[in-house]
């Protein structure tokens, strides 16, 4: 497996603009997160789905923030309108729910909104 | 919910010399602890964890000790290299579900 694949890898925007990025989970894997890494605040969670339902959203930052997870294999996050402060590095990861076994992140998405 | 507090936020060592990062978290039903490292530029990775049913694991050099009562734990990085240069992250969770991680450690080994 190729562990979980994020992209795009850097995206630049300009402010007002709508993002989207993407992620693959590893396959088998049944949960699904996504964080936000900035120096200030450190990993955040945003959103966790498990089985393809989104569990807990009550760290996305405000209604310009949405996910999607519309099958096991596929979750977007986007932001719409994008703003310079929603500039950060997006992780998404995966695991295997249950107490089975370790979080596997994708090499993020440093996004930069100007 | 969940909230994870982790100490030093910077620690620069002598190579050859241990460090130690403390973490505290709020929720008394939290029973996976792991502890990530991410390296300049890089994705974090899992380093080591602990399950509540064990106050301590080791794997080569680094140790994680557990203290259910008190709810906190802490890494121990014995005969630092520079290569163990990176920030550490530990993080707790119920099953493994919603990982909530700590404000991370920064840490400097000096050759």
């Amino acid at each position: 497996d190729a562990g979980v694949i994020q992209s795009p890898r850097h995206e630049v925007t300009e402010m007002g603009q709508e993002v989207t990025l993407r992620c693959k989970p590893i396959s088998g894997h049944n949960s699904l997160f996504w964080y936000r890494q900035t120096m200030m605040r450190g990993l955040e969670l945003l959103i966790y789905f498990n089985n393809n339902v989104p569990i807990d959203d009550s760290g996305m930052p405000e209604d310009r923030f949405s996910a999607k997870m519309p099958n096991a294999s596929f979750s977007t996050l986007k932001i719409q309108p994008s703003e310079p402060r929603d500039s950060a590095v997006y992780f998404c990861a995966s695991s295997l729910s249950g107490g089975a076994g370790e979080a596997f992140f994708g090499q993020g998405t440093r996004l930069t909104v100007v | 919910g969940e909230n994870v507090e982790q100490h030093p936020s910077t620690l620069s060592v002598q190579e050859g010399d241990s460090a130690v990062i403390k973490c505290t978290y709020s929720d008394s039903a939290s029973n996976y602890f792991p502890w990530y490292k991410q390296e300049l530029g890089k994705r974090p990775q899992l380093i080591i964890d602990i399950r509540s049913n064990v106050g301590e694991k080791k794997d080569q050099r680094i140790a994680v000790t557990l203290n259910k009562t008190a709810k906190h734990f802490s890494l121990h990085i014995t005969e630092t290299q520079p290569e163990d240069s990176a920030v550490y992250f530990c993080a707790a969770s119920i099953n493994t579900d919603k990982l909530i991680f700590g404000t991370g450690t920064r840490l400097q080994v000096f050759p």
